[in-house]
């Protein structure tokens, strides 16, 4: 089983659309999580970092349940421009340093 | 600021060949990383490093060595390439701290193996 499960995607959403993306990670011990977004033929960029509380950042909330070891990714009226791969990555820490665990991204395509 | 560098940005291999995939980063951190990215898998990690003069196997580091040369540099290589090598190779760093840990990324290398 992998660490960090997206649903795999493609989502197809006309602009203006609502979408939320989920995570599951399996190992309790994860202490921090991200969302990262990747361009076609790019490298990953940060999105936003999730907190149990809750987080959001313009049209973009993004939610951390640690009990289910679960994360979210809402997107509010979506931009032709926020079409990219988005990356449920979750941080371990132990012995003194991070190791960074990116799950296989879910894929949005929004269309006019 | 250049962030993380990573050379080359494109190469083809014959199987067999040797080649160093070179990564420096200008931002100070202490722990940097190397993935590769296949379709449908997303990124995997090789090897990571928490400072200089360690390193760590990731989940896929059969084929691959790596040195962390100093603070600023950690590279990665692969002794004799297979195709089963061809992919996207990215290099990151991060801060070594808690809480302090978004990840900056090169622009990849595109390895082909032939």
């Amino acid at each position: 089983r992998k660490e960090v499960e997206q649903d795999p995607g493609p989502f197809n959403v006309p602009e203006g659309a609502t979408v939320a993306f989920n995570c599951t990670y399996s190992n309790s011990a994860s202490q921090s999580f991200f969302w990262y977004r990747q361009d076609c033929r790019k490298e990953p960029k940060l999105l936003m970092s999730v907190y149990s509380s809750g987080n959001e950042d313009g049209r973009f909330t993004a939610q951390l349940n640690r009990a289910s070891q679960y994360i979210s990714l809402l997107i509010r009226d979506s931009k032709l421009s926020d079409s990219a791969t988005y990356l449920c990555v979750v941080n371990q820490f132990s012995g003194g340093y991070n190791k960074l665990i990116f799950g296989a991204g879910t894929r949005l395509a929004v269309h006019p | 600021n250049a962030g993380v560098t990573q050379t080359p940005k494109f190469q083809v291999l014959k199987t067999g060949q040797s080649m160093t995939l070179q990564c420096a980063q200008d931002m100070n951190h202490n722990s940097m990383y190397w993935y590769r990215q296949d379709p449908g898998m997303g990124l995997r990690l090789i090897y990571y490093s928490a400072s200089e003069g360690t390193t760590d196997k990731g989940e896929v580091p059969n084929g691959y060595n790596v040195s962390r040369l100093n603070k600023r540099e950690f590279s990665l290589r692969l002794e004799s390439a297979a195709p089963s090598q061809t992919s996207v190779y990215f290099c990151a760093s991060s801060e070594r701290g808690l809480g302090n840990t978004e990840a900056f990324f090169g622009q990849g290398t595109r390895l082909t193996v032939v």
